[in-house]
This record gives C-alpha cells, sequence and structure tokens, in this order.
C-alpha cells in the first residue's frame, strides 16, 4: 500500500490559488490518486482523480508529474467556504481493496 | 437524493453493551465502506464489501463485525464495546470496487463510557 505524506496545515487568503502537494514514493502502477475534502461534523467528498500529467474540473486541478511520486491539488482563487480537511489518497480499489486516508491538510482560509 | 443515510447520528453506549450502526444507500453501488474517524488520524477502513455477500477486513477491523445481506444495507456491529472504539464511524459507497468517488454519510458520533 502506499502511503501518503501531506502537510498537517496550510494558511491562505481569499482569493488565492493555493497548492497542496501529497508525496507518495511507493505508488504502485495501477494506483489513482484521489482528494477529498472534509469539512467538520461531515464525511469527506470526492474532489478530483488522476493517474497521470494534469486533470481539471470545475473546482480543482490535479498535477502529476511523469514519475508520479508526488501529486498537487491546485484550488484556484480560494475563498472562506473553502476551509477545510484536504485528504490524498492512492489505490487502485481492487480486490481486496484497501485505502489510506492519511491524517490530511487542514487548510484555513483567511479574509 | 438521499445518497447514504446512517443512523444514529450520535449515541452514548455503556462499554460491554452491544451496538449497530445502520448504513442504507439508495444508489446501488455494489462497494460499501465503513471507516472511524479519530482526532489526528484521519479516517481508517474498517471492513468493506466489494458486493452483496461479501465482506473483507480493512486496516482496523479488530472489535467489529459486518454483513451484507443485500445491496443496500451494510450494518456495523460493536458486539461488545470498549472505550477505545469511541469515535465518529462513516459509511461510503462507491460504484464498484475499482477507482472512483466514493459516497460517504454524514456520520454516526458514538462513545463508550
Amino acid at each position: 500500500l502506499a502511503k501518503t505524506t501531506q502537510p498537517i496545515s496550510m494558511d491562505s487568503y481569499e482569493g488565492q490559488e493555493v497548492n497542496i502537494t501529497c508525496s507518495h514514493n511507493n505508488i504502485a502502477t495501477n494506483d489513482y490518486i484521489t482528494w477529498y475534502q472534509q469539512f467538520p461534523s461531515q464525511g469527506p467528498r470526492f474532489i478530483i482523480q488522476g493517474y497521470k500529467t494534469k486533470v481539471t474540473n470545475e473546482v480543482a486541478s490535479l498535477f502529476i508529474p511523469a514519475d508520479r511520486k508526488s501529486s498537487t491539488l491546485s484550488l484556484p482563487r480560494v475563498s472562506l467556504s473553502d476551509t477545510a480537511v484536504y485528504y490524498c489518497l492512492v489505490g487502485d480499489w481492487g480486490g481486496g481493496f484497501k485505502t489510506i486516508f492519511g491524517a490530511g491538510t487542514r487548510l484555513f482560509v483567511k479574509a | 437524493t438521499a445518497g447514504i443515510t446512517q443512523a444514529p447520528t450520535s449515541q452514548i453506549l455503556a462499554a460491554g453493551r452491544s451496538m449497530t450502526l445502520r448504513c442504507t444507500q439508495d444508489m446501488r453501488h455494489n462497494a460499501m465502506y465503513w471507516y472511524r474517524q479519530d482526532l489526528g488520524l484521519g479516517l481508517r477502513l474498517i471492513h468493506y464489501s466489494n458486493t452483496a455477500g461479501t465482506t473483507g477486513k480493512g486496516e482496523v477491523p479488530d472489535g467489529y463485525s459486518v454483513s451484507r445481506a443485500n445491496t443496500d444495507d451494510f450494518p456495523l456491529t460493536l458486539a461488545s464495546a470498549v472505550p477505545s472504539q469511541t469515535s465518529v464511524y462513516f459509511c461510503a459507497s462507491s460504484r464498484d470496487r475499482g477507482p472512483g468517488e466514493l459516497f460517504f454519510g454524514e456520520g454516526s458520533r458514538l462513545t463508550v463510557l
């Protein structure tokens, strides 16, 4: 199982772009990289998933270098409502499903 | 759209008592999961089910059991609760066991005294 390492916390200001990097040195060939967002007293919510290069959706971008040993979640122009914990997951979700969420990155957006 | 429904929302339980946390999904997803979340430890997988009739152990299965009699329901049972099982429990589902989005419920907060 690929273990992930993320910064424990980050601060930002409204309107800034935020980049959260996740290290996963032992990522396997079949593994995908997925990011979730969690607000207090709520379940995590899917943000984005990718395998290699760059993936973009309406809320974020995910950058994955060629060696796939790290990934960066990019949140453009954050607002106060983006204050949350962000989790990076790595896994193939094959038979014998197992996931490791890790402690996540607590993002605090200030006015 | 209901998605994942968990019950109860919160519960205080005496040590040694049994408890079943209920989880129901209306998305007809094949795979379902139970996680526990403790402060500073993120989410840890307890048990999972790839399809109705099958279950598997996750990262922290001891003290918990699950069943998957049908597609929609995935109850988690604590046969004899201990204080270390005080946690927030999240049920989740996904369309299948391959890569894809996990859908989470709102959680069940359990306190074992």
